[in-house]
């Protein structure tokens, strides 16, 4: 299968500044990467598509500004939690589809103190 | 309404025994369901995915749909501890991409010895 690596796993941060979490498919080129959520205990959810080279789109309720992404290759897809805080905290996963399935990587959890 | 719905766990089975897990969903214009069983702290894995009416059968799972009553349903035989995991039933909606699964809440399995 694909696979899919997210750097940092985990990271923590004080309120107020920004983080910054890399996805990178390794061994397939990704031109869409997909942007998940998971705050403890509950399910995930998508907070936007990034596409190489043109906007991300964002699902209703995500704050564009806050969530910044850039997909500059066709590789590398990139999420910068701006301004972050106690709330931000969660689990965030990025994922691609290669050949119709949905490659997951190992995710990064933000602790904002 | 829950846009994709799990029975509530957690459920207990013991070694050896059978595993069931229910899902339903609310959108009709469902098409791909998907089935992802994700250990604690770590991003999902997927077992399997089912397209077609009926059942779907891979080593000891097997998944089963019911388009007329929203229903998907995943087995696990011959329970094993290491299949404790939370399960999480996803859903993609037809015209969308692969990568945009909605998720349900997740149902959390324990396997005893």
């Amino acid at each position: 299968g694909a696979v899919v690596s997210q750097h940092p796993s985990w990271v923590i941060c004080k309120s107020g500044t920004s983080v910054k979490i890399e996805c990178r498919s390794l061994d397939f080129q990704a031109t869409t990467m997909f942007w998940y959520r998971q705050f403890p205990k509950q399910s995930l959810m998508l907070m936007a598509t990034s596409n190489e080279g043109s906007k991300a789109t964002y699902e209703q309720g995500v704050e564009k500004d806050k969530f910044l992404i850039n997909h500059a290759s066709l590789t590398l897809s990139t999420l910068t939690v701006t301004s972050a805080h106690p709330e931000d905290s969660s689990f965030y996963i990025c994922s691609a589809t290669y050949t119709g399935e949905l490659f997951f990587g190992e995710g990064s959890r933000l602790t904002v103190l | 309404q829950k846009e994709v719905e799990q029975n509530s766990g957690p459920l207990s089975v013991p070694e050896g025994a059978i595993a069931s897990l229910n899902c339903t969903y609310s959108d009709r214009g469902s098409q791909s369901f998907f089935w992802y069983r994700q250990y604690s702290g770590k991003s999902p894995e997927l077992i399997m995915f089912i397209y077609s009416n009926g059942d779907k059968e891979d080593g000891r799972f097997t998944a089963q749909l019911n388009k007329a009553s929203q229903y998907v349903s995943l087995l696990i035989r011959d329970s094993q501890p290491s299949d404790s995991a939370t399960y999480l039933c996803a859903v993609k909606v037809g015209g969308t991409s692969y990568g945009k699964l909605t998720f349900g809440q997740g149902t959390i399995l324990t396997v005893h010895p």
